[in-house]
């Protein structure tokens, strides 16, 4: 199975921060990477795909990029809404795998 | 508007059996693949199971493999998660979810469903 490990699992930031998080796979996965983020009772909503696509819908200020075994997640200005926890996924073999999550709080 | 609803959760004796239903609308079902997702309390996201649009190949996690069973009915527009020999680390809300066409990541997801497993 491919083990997804994500950094830091806590992180705090203050709206307007530069946020990057990291997701590493034990082997490699290609770009066949996407990134959730999940508010606190809610379902997890897709953010970016294929490493780097972002889904329709999700604001600019998010970004992806990586391929093989390193991932990161980027906000540009973290906003009041965007405090979550984000799980990266890898689809490039079954079993699919999520990482633990980082949990962005409030500073 | 795509729409998944998932039903059937509930307290659960260990060792015994329940099945989760999602029901999808607002997109045509059996051309997606759909998947089940669960997360334990206070834990991340855990694949659970897919399935193709035709419902003739399955996929499972280690971790429910001979004890869950992943199938649909494209007539009714509805996923069903068939789960047995429940056990206490089974505990978790359930989410049904949409496979983009081609790919394995998940683009609509239920609201999820509480299966807690206890005597």
């Amino acid at each position: 199975d491919i083990q997804m490990t994500q950094s830091p699992s806590t992180l705090s930031a203050s709206v307007g921060d530069r946020v990057t998080i990291t997701c590493r796979a034990s082997q490699s996965i290609s770009s066949w990477l996407a990134w959730y983020q999940q508010k606190a009772g809610k379902a997890p909503k897709v953010l970016i795909y294929k490493a780097s696509s972002l889904e329709s819908g999700v604001p600019s200020r998010f970004s992806g990029s990586g391929s093989g075994t390193e991932f990161t997640l980027t906000i540009s200005s973290l906003q009041p809404d965007d405090f979550a926890t984000y799980y990266c996924q890898q689809y490039n073999t079954y079993p699919l795998t999520f990482g633990g999550g980082t949990k962005v709080e409030i500073k | 508007e795509v729409q998944l609803l998932e039903s059937g959760g509930g307290l659960v004796q260990p060792g015994g059996s329940l099945r989760l239903s999602c029901a999808a609308s607002g997109f045509t079902f059996n051309s997606y693949a759909m998947i089940w997702v669960r997360q334990a309390p206070g834990k991340g996201l855990e694949w659970v199971s897919a399935v193709t649009g035709d419902g003739g190949s399955t996929y499972y996690a280690d971790s429910v493999k001979g004890r869950f069973t992943i199938s649909r009915d494209n007539s009714k527009n509805t996923l069903y998660l068939q789960m047995s020999s429940l056990r206490a680390d089974d505990t978790a809300v359930y989410y049904c979810a949409r496979m983009v066409v081609g790919t394995n990541y998940f683009d609509c997801w239920g609201q999820g469903t509480l299966v807690p497993v206890s005597s």
